[in-house]
């Protein structure tokens, strides 16, 4: 079955700078990946969404590649800021284009001022 | 405004009892989840349906029953049979044949006392 892990439990990084968090997988080649912000005591929330096919997207301040090679995400913040500090998940199909996703455990980001 | 509600945000539970989780989206999305988080873990698939009575099993159904009975409902129950029910539930919904996000509730934390 698919294994999905994330880097370290927690990265504390300072404001300003760019914090990388790291999706890697396993046994499979799925044709999307999605990453998630999640908050204390709440529910995810959608950031983006890269398909295989795409190296690279952007979304304002944050940056998601897909290396389907060396089946990993990284997930980019840049000038990062004190409200960025949460849990970032990813995400991927349970099976190539599946809609059920299975989920990280996540990295937990702080961002000190 | 369109939406996710899940209530009710925290439940307890005592020994032997079925309890119930509510679910209600006004998104008209077809698709829709529960998941089940657990502190340092990702989050777990119970059951998924994407339509109207119709719902499948996802990694963990064991000890819990849903009904789709209405495309904006989609509630959870987690019967007695369900060992170590304490964590926290999360509902999500999602567009049919389209790879966007899904949408998450706020979640339900549901204690056994």
């Amino acid at each position: 079955s698919q294994k999905i892990e994330q880097n370290s439990e927690a990265l504390n990084i300072q404001e300003g700078k760019t914090a990388t968090l790291t999706c890697n997988y396993t046994n499979y080649s799925p044709a999307y990946l999605q990453w998630y912000r999640q908050d204390p005591g709440r529910g995810p929330v959608f950031l983006l969404l890269i398909r295989e096919n795409e190296k690279e997207k952007r979304k304002e301040r944050l940056k998601v590649t897909f290396d389907t090679t060396l089946k990993q995400s990284l997930f980019h913040i840049t000038a990062s800021q004190p409200a960025d500090s949460a849990t970032y998940l990813c995400a991927l199909p349970y099976s190539g284009s599946a809609r059920q996703l299975t989920f990280g455990s996540g990295t937990q980001l702080t961002v000190l001022p | 405004d369109g939406g996710i509600t899940q209530s009710p945000k925290y439940l307890f539970r005592k020994e032997g009892q079925n309890v119930t989780l509510s679910c209600e989206q006004n998104l008209n999305h077809d698709a829709m989840y529960w998941y089940r988080q657990d502190p340092g873990q990702g989050l777990r698939l119970i059951y998924y349906s994407q339509i109207v009575n119709d719902f499948q099993k996802g990694d963990i159904a064991e000890g819990y029953s849903v009904s789709r009975e209405k495309k904006e409902s989609f509630p959870l129950t987690v019967t007695s049979a369900q060992k170590n029910p304490t964590a926290f539930y999360l509902c999500a919904s999602t567009e049919i044949g389209a790879r966007y996000g899904y949408t998450f509730g706020s979640g339900t934390r549901l204690t056994v006392v």
